[in-house]
C-alpha cells in the first residue's frame, strides 16, 4: 500500500532532452516536496507546493519546473537537463506547512541518467 | 537553520543496542527534533520526532539531553535491515515546512 509513489524509477534522457518525473499520493496531504539527491550526498529541497501556491527554494536552478494539477498529482520538468542533473529525484509529501511537527512522507525516488 | 553534528558512521553488532547521538547547540526553544533514515535505494524514512521529553514508538525511542543541545536515537535491537544512514534534523515549529538534511551517520550492522 504505497502512499507516495514515483514513476518511473529509472529514467534515461538525452542532454538537453526534456524530462517529466513524476510523483502520486495517496494520503491526501496538502503539501507536495521535490528534493535532488546527487551520489553520496544528502537530498537537498529543490521546492515545493502548498495546494497550488509553488514556492521555489533560492538557489533552485531556473531549469527545474514544477506542476501540480490536482492534491494527488504533481510533476517535476527538467527543461534542458545537463550531466550535473544525473541524480536521485525524491518526492515526498506532509500534511501541512508551519507544523514541525509533521513527517514527511518519501517516496523510493526515480533515479535520473543524463546521456 | 539551527545546524545538527553527527559522527561520520558508526558500526553496530546484529542483536545488540544501537545509540546514535546527535549534537545540536544551537537548537531554539521551538525547534523539534526529527530522525530519518535512509535505507540503501529508497528515499527517506521518518522514524521519530520529539520536542522536549523522551520519545518511544515502533521503531526507536528518542532520548533528549534536558538542556536540548543534544539528542540520542536508540535502535535498541540492531538488525540487518537497519543499515542505513540516519539523518538528525531540527524543524521550527512555526516555520518547519522543509527538511534540511546534513551528512548524517552510516550505520554498518554486522551479523
Amino acid at each position: 500500500d504505497a502512499m507516495v509513489i514515483q514513476n518511473p524509477r529509472y529514467q534515461v534522457t538525452q542532454f538537453g532532452k526534456p524530462v517529466t518525473l513524476s510523483c502520486s499520493q495517496t494520503l491526501n496531504h496538502n503539501v507536495m516536496y521535490w528534493y535532488q539527491q546527487k551520489s553520496s550526498q544528502a537530498p537537498k529541497l529543490l521546492f515545493h507546493y502548498y495546494d497550488k501556491d509553488f514556492n521555489n527554494e533560492a538557489d533552485t536552478p531556473d531549469n527545474f519546473q514544477s506542476r501540480r494539477p490536482n492534491t494527488s498529482f504533481c510533476f517535476l520538468d527538467i527543461r534542458s537537463p545537463g550531466l550535473g542533473d544525473a541524480a536521485m529525484y525524491l518526492c515526498a509529501t506532509s500534511r501541512g506547512i508551519g507544523q514541525g511537527n509533521q513527517p514527511q512522507h518519501f517516496g523510493d525516488g526515480t533515479r535520473l541518467s543524463i546521456l | 537553520d539551527a545546524k545538527t553534528t553527527q559522527p561520520n558512521s558508526m558500526e553496530s553488532n546484529e542483536e545488540e543496542p544501537v545509540h546514535l547521538p546527535c549534537n545540536h547547540s544551537t537548537i531554539s526553544g521551538t525547534d523539534y527534533i526529527h530522525w530519518y533514515r535512509q535505507l540503501p535505494s529508497q528515499g527517506p524514512e521518518y522514524v521519530i520526532h520529539g520536542l522536549t521529553s523522551n520519545v518511544n514508538n515502533r521503531m526507536a525511542s528518542l532520548a533528549i539531553a534536558e538542556d536540548r543541545k543534544s539528542s540520542t536515537l536508540i535502535l535498541h535491537r540492531a538488525t540487518l535491515r537497519d543499515a542505513a544512514v540516519y539523518y538528525c534534523i531540527l524543524r521550527d515549529a512555526e516555520y518547519g515546512n522543509k527538511l534540511v538534511f546534513g551528512a548524517g551517520t552510516i550505520l554498518r550492522v554486522k551479523s
